[in-house]
């Protein structure tokens, strides 16, 4: 399995606060994802990094950004949490893109009330 | 964002049966990729297609890249208990970054 972790794997905060999920690696890959899944929507992407400091929007990228000051860590920070984050987001990495695939961490459950 | 169609949404089959499933797109696509996951999981990468036509098999898995590149089709033979899960296709959007997921079949399978 590729090292990927994620913390917290479970968290529930109430609407307003700011959140940060934490994705890290030990892969050293160049390429890592932040998606978010929900019922009748698959998996979309939310933002990504092809290196250090480097980042790009994805799908959804609205009320969410990310940093990415080590290879290993990719950070995804929602400023003022709303109802509609409530999901479950993946990190994923990949080596060249992903075009070869990529492999997604365990998940983590974000409820917000 | 692109749309990705799986279908069917949800197969309920006998151990043993051979399944289908297929993903289209509205647009063209250059990579197609299929992907399982189990419950409480990420998504796992079973095959990745790049040309059209390409037919590739991973075990009892086959999957094929269709010539339109606007849909791809996921066989899974003599189903057993563990092909449990949700199925995924995934296409690129041209630049190899951004992929599109469906929104997946669920397949149950009944001993």
């Amino acid at each position: 399995d590729a090292g990927i972790t994620q913390s917290p794997r479970h968290k529930v905060t109430e609407t307003g606060t700011p959140v940060t999920l934490r994705c890290h690696q030990t892969e050293n890959h160049r390429y890592m994802y932040w998606y978010r899944q929900d019922p009748g929507h698959g998996l979309r992407l939310i933002h990504y990094s092809y290196g250090v400091k480097d980042t790009d929007k994805g799908e959804v990228s609205d009320g969410y950004s990310v940093s990415r000051s080590k290879t290993e860590d990719f950070l995804l920070t929602l400023e003022s949490a709303t109802s509609s984050q409530t999901s479950v987001y993946f990190c994923a990495i990949s080596e060249g893109g992903g075009r070869l695939g990529q492999y997604f961490g365990p998940g983590t459950r974000l409820t917000v009330t | 964002g692109q749309q990705l169609n799986q279908s069917p949404q949800s197969m309920f089959i006998q151990e043993g049966e051979d399944v289908s499933m297929n993903c289209t797109s509205s647009s063209i696509f250059n990579t197609w990729l299929w992907y399982k996951q189990d419950p409480g999981e990420g998504p796992v990468l079973l095959i990745a297609l790049y040309k059209a036509g390409e037919l590739t098999s991973n075990g009892r898995l086959t999957a094929q890249f269709g010539i339109t590149r606007k849909d791809s089709f996921l066989n899974i033979s003599a189903s057993i208990p563990s092909d449990v899960g949700i199925y995924f296709c995934a296409g690129d959007s041209n630049t190899g970054n951004q992929f599109y997921f469906g929104t997946g079949t669920s397949l149950t399978v009944i001993p």
